[in-house]
């Protein structure tokens, strides 16, 4: 059973568009941690949120974990060709295991 | 500095037979995870491997097995294979006090006929 929800899980746009993906969880877990994957490879950390209510912004990026620690977000500002992969939301427990959602395949068109 | 490495990177077999995959953590590493990707789906926690012992266990039945070697580096072994066992099959490795970052390797694509 999954335990994260992510949507949209595809989502097609044009570059310099914005957009929003969205992590809920039926579980509270210690921390959640956002992925981006790209097709043969492994998946690579983009950021961690510990906090309820913490919001954190890389360049573009912004992820939001909501004040249950139970949902978070990820938004993308002016989205670049580059910006196109796989993203994971991961609720992690004790001893660093990961439970993943199925992902939101994003595709950013120049 | 090497990070988390994976192999072999592609693998072919058939129902029925035995596979081992391998990995090395990165640098500083101690703990090593396995995880299975299906087509289309997100990765899901096989077991975890800590002072070359299995200290966490996801639902899979007993024909994955591992092993953790002294250099903590890690083996997957899988049983009598099952056409639904064809995967991408990642090894993610971390520091094993507490939660820590974890770092994914590329993973070894298995398909299995």
């Amino acid at each position: 059973t999954q335990l994260l929800e992510q949507s949209p899980q595809f989502l097609s746009i044009q570059e310099g568009e914005n957009l929003t993906v969205y992590c809920n969880s039926s579980s509270v877990f210690s921390s959640l941690q956002w992925y981006r994957q790209e097709p043969g490879e492994g998946p690579v950390l983009l950021v961690t949120v510990v906090t309820g209510g913490e919001v954190k912004k890389l360049k573009r990026l912004t992820f939001q974990f909501g004040d249950a620690r139970k949902d978070s977000s990820l938004h993308i500002t002016a989205a670049q060709p580059g910006d196109t992969g796989l993203y994971l939301c991961a609720g992690a427990r004790g001893y660093s295991t990961l439970t993943f959602g199925k992902g939101t395949m994003l595709l950013v068109s120049p | 500095d090497a990070g988390v490495t994976q192999s072999p990177t592609h693998l072919i077999k058939t129902r029925g037979q035995q596979v081992t995959l391998r990995c090395s953590p990165k640098s500083g590493h101690d703990t090593v995870s396995w995880y299975q990707q299906a087509l289309g789906q997100g990765p899901q926690f096989i077991f975890q491997y800590y002072e070359e012992e299995e200290r966490q266990r996801g639902n899979f039945p007993d024909r994955f097995s591992g092993h953790q070697f002294p250099n903590y580096s890690s083996e997957l072994n899988v049983n009598a294979l099952l056409l639904g066992d064809s995967a991408l099959y990642l090894c993610a490795s971390s520091w094993g006090q507490g939660e820590s970052s974890s770092s994914f390797g590329s993973g070894t694509q298995l398909s299995v006929l």
